[in-house]
């Protein structure tokens, strides 16, 4: 089956440390990208990636970091630089050079610093 | 800059009525896609249905079917004979035509009473 899977489902960090959440997908989307979800929020676009090896800042990136060494990889790390990470943070991919960009979510991830 | 506003935060139905969930969105382009998309409880977002801006006939997916004004620039959900399994965050977005990024909306959440 292909799909977008995050892990893990749940997170625990504490304050100072960095943490790294895992995104890959199996669907041969070259474009992926990272949202925070925090409630009355909606969405929020913390980075994403066209190719491999390439990616851009959303909205919100300060205080995360990602890479994309592989087509099917899009690993998001939270350093201690963000003020308030604890949030739901979901991975998404689409095909890219399609009209509409339609994207596919993963299950998400939720962190919460103690 | 485009924007998406939903303006209900919260709504209730009981089961097998209809519901309308309001989205305005704000563009100077002229081609471009909508979505709405469905997070329920177990916050995994699918698509509901998309509206491509150049077609003038509403999109329609079983129970849901949308009311597409683009002079008004406005794009209502409509769930017919709603059902518990509808109760969810439903997310109204935005896309210009071959972008690479989604506008999301804050999202209202839909409860559907038994």
């Amino acid at each position: 089956d292909g799909g977008i899977t995050q892990s893990p489902k749940y997170l625990f960090r504490k304050e100072g440390q960095n943490v790294t959440l895992s995104c890959e997908q199996n669907l041969n989307h070259d474009a992926m990208y990272w949202y925070r979800q925090d409630p009355g929020q909606g969405l929020r676009l913390i980075y994403y990636s066209q190719i491999v090896n390439d990616f851009q800042k959303g909205d919100i990136a300060e205080g995360y970091s990602v890479s994309r060494e592989k087509k099917e990889s899009f690993p998001l790390t939270v350093t201690s630089a963000q003020k308030n990470p604890t949030a739901f943070y979901l991975c998404a991919s689409s095909k890219a050079g399609l009209h509409d960009n339609e994207q596919f979510f993963g299950p998400g991830t939720r962190l919460t610093v103690l | 800059a485009q924007t998406v506003t939903q303006s209900q935060p919260e709504m209730s139905v009981q089961e097998a009525e209809t519901v309308t969930l309001s989205c305005t969105y704000d563009t100077s382009e002229s081609n471009y896609y909508l979505f709405w998309y469905k997070q329920p409880p177990s916050r995994q977002m699918i698509l509901v249905i998309r509206q491509e801006a150049y077609k003038q006939q509403n999109a329609t997916e079983n129970r849901f079917s949308v009311n597409f004004q683009k002079a008004a620039k406005s794009f209502s959900l409509k769930i017919s004979d709603s059902q518990l399994g509808d109760t969810a965050m439903y997310f109204c977005a935005f896309t210009r035509y071959r972008d690479d990024k989604i506008i999301f909306g804050k999202g209202t959440r839909l409860h559907i009473l038994p």
